[in-house]
């Protein structure tokens, strides 16, 4: 069964940090490219930052550029989102998601997780 | 930057076809795919290059794409089937999502 289990959510200041993990389990990790997608209570998905197979290729939305950043580790089968500067609009629920391919740019979302909550307050 | 618009809400009854649309400009040169999210559920791909299902999601799911809309139809449609519904594409290398269509059955 393919799984993605989120980790590090939690309540943290403004202008702090935090890291984010995804563990992945039920398919060939290194075969594909992985995404961060975040949520604010009751609203609309955003895609927050996405990585190709071998980690090559990065892509990051404007509102976290040079705030966030990706990583993965295939040989442990793990995505990473390290987050600095944290804003109160960044509060969210985080979800880590697989892509249908390798390449990470251009294609579909197949599987998510159940998501980790950030709340960025005083 | 590119923008993907979808009205906030469409009701259906049950056993109808309810259509969903997503909005943006050319969008027809780019695959769309569609996520059905219930609450406080995880989203769920539906429809992916625009007409494609994953295995799993029954037939009564499709997916179009031409010219400035794209749509996901869904005939037959259940009391299950009661979903938030977003529509998802790629621009200069940046995922955009539509803003949401609360799909109500009653």
């Amino acid at each position: 069964e393919v799984q993605l289990v989120e980790s590090g959510g939690g309540l943290v200041q403004p202008g702090r940090s935090l890291r984010l993990s995804c563990a992945a389990s039920g398919f060939t990790f290194d075969s594909y490219a992985m995404h961060w997608v975040r949520q604010a209570p009751g609203k609309g998905l955003e895609w927050v930052s996405g990585i190709s197979w071998n980690g090559g290729d990065i892509g990051y939305a404007d509102s976290v550029k040079v705030r966030f950043t990706i990583s993965r580790d295939n040989a442990k089968n793990s995505l990473s989102l390290e987050m600095n500067s944290l804003r109160t609009e960044d509060t969210a629920f985080y979800y880590c998601a697989k892509d249908i391919g390798a390449d990470g740019n251009n294609d579909a979302f197949d599987t998510w997780g159940q998501g980790t909550m950030v709340t960025v307050s005083s | 930057s590119y923008e993907l618009s979808q009205s906030p809400s469409v009701s259906v009854s049950p056993g109808q076809t309810a259509s969903i649309t997503c909005s943006g400009d050319r969008l027809d040169n780019k695959y769309v795919c569609w996520y059905q999210q219930k609450p406080g559920q995880s989203p769920v791909l539906v429809i992916y290059q625009d007409s494609r299902r994953p295995s799993g999601i029954p037939a009564r799911f499709y997916g179009s794409n031409s010219g400035n809309t794209a749509t996901l139809t869904i005939s037959g449609t259940q009391a299950m089937d009661e979903a938030d519904y977003y529509c998802q594409a790629w621009d200069s290398r940046t995922a955009v999502f539509g803003g949401g269509t609360r799909l109500t059955v009653l």
